[in-house]
């Protein structure tokens, strides 16, 4: 199946900075993820993107499905931006098969 | 409103005993799945259904079982084979498809095995 690797593992950040996450997967796929974990554990969708460039205020994604890789990016971060921040692939002719990979720790300081 | 609800929240049990998690979506979608999740680490795949009455194994499907009879519900149970069962767990619906397609998922079930 598909592997995917998130990398840094953990990123500590003061309020305002800007931060790349980035993830690699191992083969091409259908649909690529970002998603968000609160302190709660609740899993928030970011992003759908497969391929391209998103935007959504402070967040954005993008996807070069022909290098295999993701990167979100987040500008002026904000206390609450803190959680792990995870990427997940599917290809569809594997049949679904929802992979995670390990998740960035991010931390912003005031 | 539509979504994915786990239920409980919290589930306390003891050792040796098999314990069932439920997980319900009204989204239509035909894929589910449950993952588990330890303290400080990432989300391994248990369980995942493309269609009713059909399922496989992921990652870690040992000490666990499913049934999928209905398109709303894949309930998880716990079995005693599970040597480490108290975790996170997380379940998730989808629909499939090369089209937009976000996955959501419940707010999990926090197990602890006592």
């Amino acid at each position: 199946g598909i592997q995917v690797e998130q990398s840094p593992p953990d990123l500590i950040l003061q309020e305002g900075a800007n931060s790349t996450l980035r993830c690699n997967f191992s083969d091409s796929v259908n649909n690529l993820q970002w998603f968000h974990q609160n302190p709660w554990g609740q899993l928030i969708n970011l992003f759908y993107i497969p391929s391209g460039t998103k935007q959504n205020g402070r967040l954005s994604a993008t996807t070069v499905a022909t290098e295999r890789y993701s990167l979100l990016y987040i500008s002026s971060s904000q206390t609450t931006d803190s959680g792990v921040y995870f990427c997940a692939a599917i290809l569809e002719t594997s049949g679904s098969r929802l992979t995670f990979g390990e998740g960035t720790q991010l931390t912003v300081n005031p | 409103d539509g979504g994915i609800t786990q239920s409980p929240k919290y589930l306390f049990r003891k050792e040796g005993q098999n314990v069932t998690l439920s997980c319900e979506q009204n989204l239509n979608h035909d894929a589910m799945y449950w993952y588990r999740q330890d303290p400080g680490q990432g989300l391994r795949l248990i369980y995942y259904s493309q269609i009713v009455n059909d399922f496989q194994k992921g990652d870690i499907a040992e000490g666990y079982s499913v049934s999928r009879e209905k398109k709303e519900s894949f309930p998880l149970t716990v079995t005693s084979a599970q040597k480490n069962p108290t975790a996170f767990y997380l379940c998730a619906s989808r629909q499939p498809g090369t089209g937009p397609t976000f996955a959501f998922f419940g707010q999990g079930t926090r197990l602890t095995v006592v």
